[in-house]
């Protein structure tokens, strides 16, 4: 059975940069995975930030961006903020129309 | 802007069947290069990818819910539906459905979410 991994939780001073990363419990993360990310503050329904590896959402400020580093996908917020604190997930399409969270990652900004 | 409402009974019984319906508004659910999807939350956990169909009616199921699961899709209402079977405390959570872009196969549109509880 697959598992996308996501670090449980992360923090990060104001205005520091942070990277998140998406893996697979078996084999590399790679571009073909199409691996997207999604903001989620509490009682509310996802955001979407990234998709395709590294392209930006609609609205989705320059300071979050994506990428491959090693064998995982990657978010990086650069000048966190205090509302980006919350839960980011991301998503790897496996093919076949199926597509498998991570377990997230608690973000917090202090 | 593509508008997803998710509509449905918030209480089910243990062992009933969970239906709710996503509304699709802004845009239609015939427009090529999209999949609808349904995605759950449980109380305080992560998300779960359930199924997808496009309105061809072609569908992609979680191996994990595939024997429970029936998802559909109205074109004349714009609309499609989940139907969960025998269901148990464990299927409450919150459901939302969204939009999958094909292409990037990504969720762009997301429905606020309906909190389906399961009990007696």
């Amino acid at each position: 059975q697959t598992v996308v991994t996501q670090e449980p939780s992360f923090s990060v001073s104001p205005g520091g940069t942070v990277t998140l990363t998406c893996g697979l419990s078996s084999g590399s993360v790679s571009t073909s995975y199409y691996p997207s990310w999604y903001q989620q503050t509490p009682g509310q329904a996802p955001r979407t930030l990234i998709y395709s590896t590294n392209s930006r959402s609609s609205g989705v400020p320059n300071r979050f961006s994506g990428s491959i580093l090693g064998n995982k996908a990657a978010l990086t917020i650069t000048g966190a903020q205090a509302d980006d604190e919350c839960d980011y997930y991301c998503v790897l399409y496996l093919g076949s129309g199926i597509s498998i969270f991570g377990g997230g990652t608690k973000l917090t900004v202090l | 802007q593509v508008q997803l409402q998710e509509s449905g009974p918030g209480l089910v019984k243990p062992s009933q069947t969970l239906s709710l319906t996503c509304t699709v508004s802004g845009g239609s659910i015939r427009s090529g290069g999209y999949y609808w999807s349904w995605i759950r939350q449980h109380p305080g956990k992560g998300l779960e990818w359930i199924g997808n169909i496009h309105y061809s009616g072609s569908t992609y199921y979680n191996p994990s819910l595939k024997s429970r699961l029936i998802i559909s899709v109205d074109t004349s209402k714009n609309q499609f539906s989940l139907r969960l079977s025998s269901v148990t405390v464990a299927d409450t959570a919150v459901y939302y459905c969204a939009r999958i872009e094909d292409s990037g196969w990504f969720f762009d549109y997301w429905g606020q979410g309906t909190l389906v509880t399961v009990s007696s």
